[in-house]
């Protein structure tokens, strides 16, 4: 299994502009999640998904968009980008929703908006 | 509002001695918790967890204790490794099991 991959690995985007960060996942989970990383600073959650067709915000919404339209599937949409959103986005999965359930992270997308 | 943090940002160790990273929760009510490893470039990485009705648990190499009345976690590392460098988190998890939140982080470095 490739396990959670996301693409792209780097991206610059100029303010105001728009781009899909793409997470797939192969492991068959149900549950997943978009998170962003500032330097130095822990992960903050954006959206989170339990199944297709489903989504829930998180602590960090504001400015972000997804869709969950099968199971592998969980791509997030910035439509305006702004400076604040220059962060590494870490997309994960789990199979279960329970208080002692794993999350397997991808290996992040590191987006620069000037 | 309900926090996770850790009290230091950088750990300096030399090889082979033993890490001990802390952490302090505020939610006296979680009852989850997670010690994540990222390397550079790299996404968290599962280390070991521990619930609430335990008060340590052992992997290998690696210890997380867990003192409910002060609200306090930490991991131990056993003779560190220059592989072990990274920067270390400890999360909690939610009631309904569908939010991590996070601490601030604690950077690792092994002196050879």
């Amino acid at each position: 299994n490739a396990g959670v991959t996301q693409t792209p690995k780097f991206r610059i985007l100029k303010i105001g502009q728009s781009m899909t960060l793409q997470c797939t996942q192969d492991m068959n989970h149900n549950y997943m999640y978009w998170y962003r990383q500032d330097p130095g600073m822990g992960l903050k959650l954006i959206y989170y998904s339990v199944g297709a067709g489903i989504t829930d915000k998180g602590e960090v919404p504001n400015g972000y968009n997804v869709s969950r339209s099968t199971t592998e599937d969980f791509p997030l949409r910035l439509e305006l980008a702004a400076p604040s959103q220059t962060s590494v986005y870490f997309c994960a999965s789990s199979r279960y929703q329970s208080s002692y359930n794993e999350q397997f992270f991808g290996p992040g997308t590191r987006l620069t908006v000037l | 509002g309900e926090s996770v943090g850790l009290h230091l940002p950088t750990l300096s160790v030399q090889e082979g001695d033993n890490s001990i990273i802390n952490c302090a929760y505020s939610n006296s009510a979680s009852d989850y918790f997670i010690w994540y490893k990222q390397e550079s470039g790299k996404g968290p990485q599962f280390i070991i967890d521990i619930r609430s009705n335990m008060d340590k648990r052992q992997g290998q190499r690696v210890t997380v204790l867990l003192n409910k009345t002060v609200k306090h976690l930490s991991l131990q590392i056993a003779a560190t490794q220059p592989g072990d460098s990274a920067v270390y988190f400890c999360a909690e998890m939610n009631n309904a099991g569908n939010m991590l939140t996070f601490g601030g982080g604690t950077r690792l470095m092994v002196k050879p």
